[in-house]
C-alpha cells in the first residue's frame, strides 16, 4: 500500500532561517515523488520532482530510498514561502497520494 | 488556456440536497482526477477518468456520491443526498494523458458546505 507521512501540520520558522519539511513514505516499488504548494488564495501547484533533481525557487529535495524520506528543503526561508506544502507519491504515473500537509509559516 | 476550470465555487446547501460539481480539464488532456480536501484527511483521491472512462473510484466515500465524464471536455461529481461530513473542498485536475510523471494541474476548488 502507499502512504505518505508528513508529521508536522505546522512550522514555524524565522525569515532567513533555514526549513526542512518532512515527508515519509510508503511503497513497495518504485515511486516517483513530488512536492506541490498551494499559496493563499491560489490553486494546487507542483513545487519540484525528485525525477528532476532540479531547485525551484531555493528548494530542494533529495529521495533517500534508505529512509524512505523525500523532506524538503531551503537554506534561506523568504517571507513568500509561507503557504501549504503536500508531498505527493505516486507508483503507476497515475493518481497521486497526497500526505496531510504542512503548513510553513515563515515570520519576519 | 484558461487552466482547469471548476464551478461553483463556492456551494451551500442543505442536508439532503442534491450537488452538482462540475469541472472543465485543460484542453488536450485526457486523464482527469477529484480530489476531496478536509482538514482531518487532506486531499484525497476520489476517481479518475481516462478518456472520459472511469479508471480507478475506489475512494469515491459511499453510494451517495457519483462521477460522470460525457466527453473529453465536462465531468461531474454529484452527491445525492448530501450531508454536513460531506463540507470540504473539491478539488479537479487534469493531466495530458496517464503513464508518464508529469505534473497535475489543478482547478481552483469548489468549496461545499452542507448545513
Amino acid at each position: 500500500a502507499q502512504r505518505v507521512t508528513q508529521p508536522e501540520k505546522l512550522l514555524s520558522v524565522f525569515k532567513g532561517a533555514p526549513v526542512e519539511l518532512k515527508c515519509n513514505y510508503s511503497y513497495s516499488g518504485s515511486p516517483e515523488l513530488f512536492w506541490y504548494v498551494q499559496y493563499s488564495r491560489q490553486r494546487l501547484q507542483l513545487l519540484l520532482r525528485h525525477i528532476s533533481r532540479e531547485s525551484i525557487k531555493g528548494f530542494t529535495a533529495d529521495l533517500n530510498k534508505g529512509e524512505t524520506s523525500f523532506h524538503l528543503k531551503k537554506p534561506f526561508a523568504q517571507e513568500e514561502d509561507s503557504a501549504m506544502y503536500y508531498c505527493a507519491l505516486t507508483g503507476s504515473g497515475y493518481a497521486l497520494n497526497f500526505g496531510k500537509g504542512t503548513s510553513l509559516l515563515v515570520t519576519p | 488556456d484558461a487552466g482547469v476550470i471548476q464551478s461553483p465555487r463556492h456551494e451551500v446547501t442543505e442536508m439532503g440536497q442534491e450537488v452538482t460539481l462540475r469541472c472543465k480539464p485543460i484542453s488536450g488532456h485526457n486523464s482527469l482526477f477529484w480530489y476531496r480536501q478536509t482538514m482531518m484527511r487532506g486531499l484525497e483521491l476520489l476517481i479518475y477518468f481516462n478518456n472520459n472512462v472511469p479508471i480507478d473510484d475506489s475512494g469515491m466515500p459511499e453510494d451517495r456520491f457519483s462521477a460522470k465524464m460525457p466527453n473529453a471536455s465536462f465531468s461531474t461529481l454529484k452527491i445525492q443526498p448530501s450531508e454536513p461530513r460531506d463540507s470540504a473542498v473539491y478539488f479537479c485536475a487534469s493531466i495530458p494523458d496517464l503513464g508518464g510523471f508529469g505534473e497535475q494541474y489543478f482547478g481552483p476548488g469548489t468549496r461545499l458546505t452542507v448545513t
